[in-house]
């Protein structure tokens, strides 16, 4: 079975420019995460989405990140403009079971570095 | 926003050595889990518990879940070079699936 999918893994961008991440989850994962892991911290939650409808966004800087999960399957994560304090892995995760204790499973994450 | 606090931040033994990382918050969860992270890859799932007082095991780790579903340790026994990884517990709120990360433990077991 294939896992979680992100791309790119690594970018470089200076700030201001914008940037987009790409996610694809495990195959029938109805709920799909979007974390942001500052080096040496434990993940923060941006953005959950249950099939393509949002559940929890109460974390995400609106003004500059966005995200979006079309026909419920593959999700973007932008962010325009960038700033230097968003440079982070940000990691993807994908579950199967709602509404129960299931494992999340993460893909490798895609590193931004702001310059 | 739910704050689960983990200790020590940063923990170097010699192998052969115990262990105990905590885990703690002032909310209570519906379940907590442990997931272990090696550089450059996702976190992996390592134990869920659910029931508060619960203990489960694996091979030389154990872990246990506080009776009043604040908080979690991690026991590891004889610990392993292969045990090296940042270790982070996660709380799930009632209900809407949230999963809330801890700070983190970076564990390094010195050959």
């Amino acid at each position: 079975e294939a896992g979680v999918a992100q791309s790119p893994r690594y970018k470089i961008i200076e700030k201001r420019q914008s940037v987009a991440f790409w996610c694809n989850p495990i195959s029938g994962h109805a709920t799909l995460y979007w974390y942001q892991q500052i080096l040496g911290q434990g993940p923060k939650l941006l953005i959950q989405f249950q099939n393509n409808g949002v559940v929890d966004d109460s974390q995400l800087p609106k003004d500059r990140f966005s995200a979006e999960r079309l026909k419920g399957v593959d999700s973007t994560l932008k962010i325009q403009p960038a700033k230097l304090g968003d440079s982070a892995v940000y990691l993807c995760a994908s579950r199967l079971v709602a509404g129960g204790t299931g494992e999340l499973f993460f893909g490798e994450g895609s590193r931004l570095t702001v310059l | 926003t739910q704050l689960l606090e983990q200790s020590p931040q940063f923990l170097s033994i010699q192998e052969g050595e115990n262990l105990t990382v905590y885990c703690n918050s002032s909310s209570v969860f519906s379940s907590l889990q442990w997931y272990r992270q090696e550089p450059g890859e996702g976190p992996v799932l390592l134990v869920t518990v659910v029931t508060g007082g619960e203990v489960k095991k694996l091979k030389r780790l154990t872990f246990q879940f506080g009776d009043a579903r604040k908080d979690s340790s991690l026991h590891i026994t004889a610990a392993q070079p292969g045990d090296t990884g940042l270790y982070l517990c996660a709380g799930e709120n009632f209900g809407n699936e949230k999963l809330t990360f801890g700070t983190g433990t970076r564990l390094t077991i010195i050959p």
